[in-house]
């Protein structure tokens, strides 16, 4: 299958910083990206979906500002969170689609976020 | 809106034993089905998806999954559970390339 790498794999920063997480498929062209949350012992919930060259959609209740994402190759996405806070600490997950009608999504290996 | 629910969030079984994890999902057109695994700290594996052609899929690790349109239901089956089984299990939906949905996810148990 397809290849999607993410960096970095674990981070820690300190309150009030800001943090980028890097989404890249590496042999093949990802015209959709989606980046997604996962809390302990929970599911993935989606925070948005990224079209490359355009904005991103966020779903309901996740904050655009602080949430940064940037789609602006067809192998890359990045995910800038903002003024970090403990409470953003969490894992995130990205996955890339092709643009071939695939239905297939592939997923990175996701980012540990600590915010202390 | 295309959803699918997990029935029991933990399965215990023996090594050995059927593994059976339950996923129903509820669509207004046909949809495309996924099982994933997540092992602690790690992504996403896909284990199999359905994608419109044949009912029963096999995948990977010896798993396989049967899309029963009258019962909505894409319930994950492996005949003989191997302690490298126990992790994380995901069933999830999605439709016409849009995002893709996630069950809440079952932790399979594995004793020896």
């Amino acid at each position: 299958g397809a290849v999607v790498s993410q960096h970095p794999s674990r981070v820690i920063c300190k309150s009030g910083t800001s943090v980028k997480i890097e989404c890249r498929s590496l042999d093949f062209q990802a015209t959709t990206m989606f980046w997604y949350r996962q809390f302990p012992k929970q599911s993935l919930m989606l925070m948005a979906t990224s079209n490359e060259g355009s904005k991103a959609t966020y779903e309901q209740g996740v904050e655009k500002d602080k949430f940064l994402i940037n789609h602006a190759s067809l192998t890359l996405s990045t995910l800038t969170v903002t003024s970090a806070h403990p409470e953003d600490s969490s894992f995130y997950i990205c996955s890339a689609r092709g643009g071939q009608g695939g239905t297939e999504a592939f997923f990175g290996q996701g980012t540990r976020l600590t915010v202390v | 809106a295309q959803s699918v629910t997990q029935l029991g969030s933990h399965v215990s079984v023996s090594e050995g034993a059927l593994v059976l994890l339950r996923c129903n999902y509820s669509s207004s057109v046909p949809p495309y089905l996924f099982w994933y695994v997540q092992y602690p700290n790690q992504g996403l594996q896909l284990l199999l998806k359905y994608t419109s052609a044949a009912t029963l899929v096999k995948g990977i690790n010896g798993f396989e999954a049967e899309f029963k349109k009258s019962e909505t239901s894409f319930h994950l089956t492996k005949p003989s559970a191997h302690m490298s089984d126990a992790a994380e299990y995901f069933c999830a939906v999605t439709k016409n390339n849009n995002d893709m949905r996630f069950g809440a996810g079952t932790r399979l148990t594995v004793k020896p």
